[in-house]
């Protein structure tokens, strides 16, 4: 099946420790992007990437960290230095073909930290 | 950068009722998406309509780009179409493929 894969879908974590959240897509995408979103929020653009060993901070990159070296995984790491971890993380991907440039999303990540 | 507004933040409908998602952007854009986020937080796409119109069953869109609004009507609701619905959209010109979100409608449908 093709799509975009997030895991664990459900993680908790002390305070103090780093925590990396997992995203997979077998879609041949170029382009991947990590969200967040808190209760009753709408969602907000932590890190991009457009290809390859490159990625972009978007507008809360503050507190993470991402690496894209292959082109079908982009895990996002919260440290330790994000004052408020505890959200849903989503990530999505997409084609960056000018005719088509549709996003898809995976079934997200609950982190909770205590 | 641009903005994006929509309304109503909330709806309550009974089963059967037709509703219309208004998506208002400020600036130009290269894509338009619209998305229904169920209950257990999955984001399941709707349509992607830069300009135009579509329709997919008891769903339709349509972006008028020169006016920088967008709408989704919802037609015979069902409890299942409950949720938040939110619009999407890439800036035009800037080439960083980055989706920014709208505040999204919360969708109530009561039997």
């Amino acid at each position: 099946d093709g799509g975009i894969t997030q895991s664990p879908k459900y993680l908790f974590r002390k305070e103090g420790q780093n925590v990396t959240l997992s995203c997979e897509q077998n879609l041949n995408h170029d382009a991947m992007y990590w969200y967040r979103q808190d209760p009753g929020q709408g969602l907000r653009l932590i890190y991009y990437s457009q290809i390859v060993n490159d990625f972009q901070k978007g507008d809360i990159a503050e507190g993470y960290s991402v690496s894209r070296e292959k082109k079908e995984s982009f895990p996002l790491t919260v440290t330790s230095a994000q004052k408020n971890p505890t959200a849903f993380y989503l990530c999505a991907s997409s084609y960056r073909d000018r005719t088509n440039t549709e996003a898809f999303f995976g079934q997200g990540t609950r982190l909770t930290v205590v | 950068g641009i903005q994006v507004e929509q309304s109503p933040p909330d709806l309550i409908l009974q089963e059967g009722a037709n509703s219309t998602l208004r998506c208002n952007f400020s600036d130009s854009v290269n894509n338009l998406q619209w998305f229904h986020q169920n209950p257990w937080g999955q984001l399941i796409n709707l349509f992607y309509i830069p300009s135009g119109t579509k329709q997919n069953g008891r769903l339709s869109a349509t972006t008028v780009a020169t006016e920088r609004y967008s709408l989704l009507y919802i037609s015979s609701s069902q409890t299942t179409d409950s949720g938040v619905y939110f619009c999407a959209v890439e800036q035009e010109g800037y080439n960083t493929d980055k989706l920014i979100f709208g505040t999204g409608t919360r969708l109530q449908v009561f039997p």
